[in-house]
């Protein structure tokens, strides 16, 4: 594989369930970044991670979950899905944080559907 | 707050040249991003800039202005391929991107 990979590609969710969406990199960047995308609105940072063994919260935290167990993986869970989760989610990854110059790369996205 | 603005939609002819305009108010400054977003794609990036000035990337060029907090995106010799969202991003004071809504460009033949 060659940069970003995000599974799955879409998924239609009943409200309450739990749910996983996996995010793996093979550049070897150090900072990863979970945004999502709705319609009319910029993207939103939700997670990101410094630093494998480090996260941090971004805009909207509330109901998402990460963890950065490595410098490749960076699942999101949302524990228990609401329709307002509806949304593409997009992974990213670049070399760093704290570097102005530090271009993100994204992954295709997860379409989510949250009934 | 932090605010990016953006136009909506646009609509060009192929082969004009087409600016989108960004204008916004963030707390502090570490750089001005500009992504295109193919529909149901991923944004890939297209420039940056952190000094003041035009920044020429083949049919793409990119301007900043810190003391207006105003960028722009021009392109040139339009492609239908160039029929996509530009995403307007602007680096805050804690390395984070903020976001505007995009700019919808339309190009007709």
């Amino acid at each position: 594989i060659a940069g970003i990979t995000q599974a799955p590609t879409s998924q239609i969710l009943a409200a309450g369930r739990r749910m996983t969406l996996r995010c793996t990199q093979d550049m070897r960047h150090n900072a990863m970044y979970w945004y999502r995308q709705d319609l009319g609105l910029g993207l939103r940072l939700i997670h990101y991670s410094n630093t494998a063994g480090t996260t941090g919260k971004g805009e909207v935290p509330d109901g998402y979950s990460v963890s950065r167990a490595n410098t490749d993986d960076f699942p999101l869970t949302l524990a228990s899905a609401v329709p307002s989760q509806t949304s593409v989610y997009f992974c990213a990854s670049s070399d760093s944080i704290g570097q102005g110059s530090d271009t993100q790369y994204f992954g295709p996205g997860t379409r989510l559907t949250v009934l | 707050g932090q605010n990016i603005d953006q136009p909506t939609e646009m609509t060009a002819t192929e082969g004009a040249i087409v600016q989108i305009n960004c204008t916004y108010q963030t707390s502090g400054f570490n750089g001005l991003f500009w992504y295109q977003q193919h529909a149901g794609e991923a944004p890939t990036f297209l420039s940056y800039n952190v000094l003041d000035g035009l920044e020429e990337k083949g049919r793409f060029s990119s301007f900043l202005s810190r003391s207006k907090g105003y960028s722009y995106l021009l392109l040139k010799e339009l492609q239908m391929k160039d029929s996509a969202s530009y995403l307007c991003a602007n680096m805050d004071s804690n390395y984070q991107l903020i976001w505007g809504a995009g700019t919808k460009l339309i190009i007709k033949p």
